[in-house]
């Protein structure tokens, strides 16, 4: 069935530091493929999607951009800031059942002053 | 605009209880589903009701069921709960289903513990 791997955490980082966190996925057909972020106490909130190959997703200084060929969508943003600690999720879901999404195991980043 | 709003926020229960969460979706959307989340399992899919129909369900026992009523808003019922049925329940809400352009809103959850 579909899948998703994405780099396990915790991940820190000091402010203004560069952000990768590696996603790949496995999948019959041809997902979508979103960022959400979780902070502490709340819900899950879409950080960004891309719905075909090659689509770049962007959103709050982070970017995603769907590679078919390698079945990525590592998430990245160039400065970091401590408000962006988080609980980061990627995931899917496919066309035929666009309201199920598979979730990643989440990475939890945390950013130093 | 109001968000996806589920309640109670926390609940206490027995195991062999059951229990029954609500949510209510954004006005206008008509496609719920519901998610559990563990530190064990992580954020696993559990069923999603459009126009008060079961369109979809994930892997989980017959003792977790649903439904939706025909202002959109839905409850999910877990019965003979065990200790491990603790867990945060998000409910999404969405304008359409199979509409790949929708983005679903999630609510905060409720803190279910099974004591």
């Amino acid at each position: 069935g579909d899948s998703v791997t994405q780099m396990e955490g915790p991940v820190t980082l000091s402010e203004e530091a560069f952000l990768t966190i590696n996603c790949t996925y496995t999948a019959t057909g041809y997902p979508s493929l979103f960022w959400y972020v979780q902070y502490p106490g709340e819900g899950l909130q879409l950080l960004l999607k891309a719905t075909k190959a090659d689509d770049k997703g962007s959103n709050k200084g982070f970017e995603a951009t769907y590679r078919k060929e390698t079945t990525s969508f590592h998430l990245e943003k160039g400065s970091v800031q401590v408000s962006d600690s988080a609980v980061y999720f990627c995931a899917l879901s496919e066309w035929s059942s666009a309201s199920k999404i598979i979730f990643g195991s989440g990475t939890r980043l945390s950013i130093r002053p | 605009k109001a968000g996806v709003t589920q309640t109670p926020r926390y609940l206490i229960k027995t195991r062999g209880q059951q229990v029954t969460l609500s949510c209510s979706p954004i006005s206008g959307h008509r496609s719920v589903s519901w998610y559990q989340q563990t530190p064990g399992q992580g954020l696993q899919f559990l069923f999603e009701y459009f126009s008060e129909t079961q369109r979809n369900k994930g892997n989980f026992p017959g003792r977790f069921s649903g439904r939706q009523f025909s202002n959109s808003r839905s409850e999910m019922n877990v019965s003979t709960l065990e200790l491990g049925d603790s867990a945060l329940y998000l409910c999404a809400s969405s304008p359409d289903r199979g509409n790949m352009n929708t983005e679903a809103f999630f609510g905060q959850g409720t803190r279910l513990t099974v004591v």
